[in-house]
């Protein structure tokens, strides 16, 4: 079945690093996929999407690019903050339902 | 805003009770979805509704899991026999068509079993 593999964290960077979480995808047929985020006692917020190959999804200074041939869609910033510190998960939707698949998530923390 | 609310945000409960969450969706969103969530993990899709039809239910929704959405508005999920391992973030999540079908998140309501 439809699945989705991102790297475990926790990511920890200094304020101003580069920062990438990768994000790999196994589906069958062409899914979207997404970017959502956790913070600290909040609900799952959308933070960036992609609906089909070679689409660029960005937001609040992130990106990731929908990578048919290498089935990925790694989310990149070039300049963190210790504000974005959260819970990032990797997911992607399909058939008829649209219902999400997600990665197991990966803790980011930025330290000033 | 009215964004997606769910009913009771905690819930603590000992096993073998019974147990019932409410989400109210966006309310021009036609499709409703419920996830769980456990510790360290990513969410899991349990049901999805389009409208008042309950069109998709995962293997994870034992026969103790029921979930409806009369009229096609609010959804309850309700757990019987409570156990153990139904400790977890009950997530709903709304979306449409008009909506780009983004699908937004309510808050969760965290369920306990003692």
């Amino acid at each position: 079945g439809d699945s989705v593999t991102q790297m475990e964290g926790p990511v920890t960077l200094s304020e101003e690093a580069f920062l990438t979480i990768n994000c790999t995808y196994t589906a069958t047929g062409y899914p979207s996929l997404f970017w959502y985020v956790q913070y600290p006692g909040e609900g799952l917020q959308l933070l960036l999407k992609a609906t089909k190959a070679d689409d660029k999804g960005s937001n609040k200074g992130f990106e990731a690019t929908y990578r048919k041939e290498t089935t990925s869609f790694h989310l990149e910033k070039g300049s963190v903050q210790v504000s974005d510190s959260a819970v990032y998960f990797c997911a992607l939707s399909g058939g008829n339902t649209d219902k999400l698949i997600f990665g197991t998530g990966t803790r980011l923390q930025v330290f000033p | 805003d009215t964004g997606v609310s769910q009913n009771p945000r905690h819930k603590i409960t000992k096993r073998g009770q019974n147990v019932t969450f409410r989400c109210d969706p966006i309310s021009e969103h036609n499709r409703l979805y419920w996830y769980r969530q456990t510790l360290g993990q990513g969410p899991e899709f349990l049901t999805y509704f389009q409208n008042e039809a309950q069109l998709e239910k995962s293997r994870l929704l034992s026969d103790r899991f029921s979930a409806e959405r009369p009229k096609g508005s609010f959804s309850t999920l309700e757990i019987q026999r409570t156990e153990q391992g139904d400790s977890a973030m009950y997530l709903c999540a709304s979306s449409s068509r008009t909506s780009g079908d983004e699908q937004y998140f309510g808050p969760g309501t965290r369920l306990t079993v003692t």
